[in-house]
């Protein structure tokens, strides 16, 4: 149980082009999920909460207009890198908490490289 | 803000021997502490968490111990074994609510 996919696992593109990230709970409802960004032998850092139904609550410094989220569903959330540039190119991973739960079950991460 | 920090930054042990990694946090209102395992290109893998009305917990060879007054924990693993050696990241819930502070993770080699 407590299954997270995020598809796609790893994505190269253009400089200036935008690409979408899908977070989704497999076999439990997932309230809120959250998105992290990891830096080559580095910790998980926090981008954004994302909460289903609601606007997604952005960590300082991140740009909430560059890192796009949607919650649709309880379980499904998105991540959309918009203008992407290769400062942007990073490990993201999704994590998601079954309702009223403490507890994070990661997805597999997506790997982005930016030309 | 919570701040999380961790020790040692690395750490070898033989196998068969123990292994204690600490992680300390700033935040009183914190009340959820999970300890994550992350092998190389994986995602994290939660191993043991413990909540603030307790002191201890246990799961075959690891333990989790937990000083609310100290404000620190540590993760314990015993007997330790080659397929233990990854990245061990300790969190605290922010402000008790469901957003994680990670610690900057400690990379345990278990040298057969």
């Amino acid at each position: 149980g407590a299954v997270v996919s995020q598809h796609p696992s790893w994505v190269i593109c253009k400089s200036g082009t935008s690409v979408k990230i899908e977070c989704r709970s497999l076999d439990f409802q997932a309230t809120t999920m959250f998105w992290y960004r990891q830096f080559p032998k580095q910790s998980l850092m926090l981008m954004a909460t994302s909460n289903e139904g609601s606007k997604a609550t952005y960590e300082q410094g991140v740009e909430k207009d560059k890192f796009l989220i949607n919650h649709a569903s309880l379980t499904l959330s998105t991540l959309t890198v918009t203008s992407a540039h290769p400062e942007d190119s990073s490990f993201y991973i999704c994590s998601a908490s079954p309702s009223g739960s403490y507890e994070q079950f990661f997805g597999p991460g997506t790997r982005l490289t930016v030309l | 803000g919570e701040n999380v920090e961790q020790h040692p930054s690395t750490l070898s042990v033989q196998e068969g021997d123990s292994a204690v990694i600490k992680c300390t946090y700033s935040d009183s209102a914190s009340n959820y502490f999970p300890w994550y395992k992350q092998e190389l290109g994986k995602r994290p893998q939660l191993i043991i968490d413990i909540r603030s009305n307790v002191g201890e917990k246990k799961d075959q060879r690891i333990a989790v111990t937990l000083n609310k007054t100290a404000k620190h924990f540590s993760l314990h693993i015993t007997e330790t074994q080659p397929e233990d050696s990854a990245v061990y990241f300790c969190a605290a819930s922010l402000g008790g609510g469901q957003n994680f502070v990670f610690g900057p993770g400690t990379r345990l080699s278990v040298l057969p």
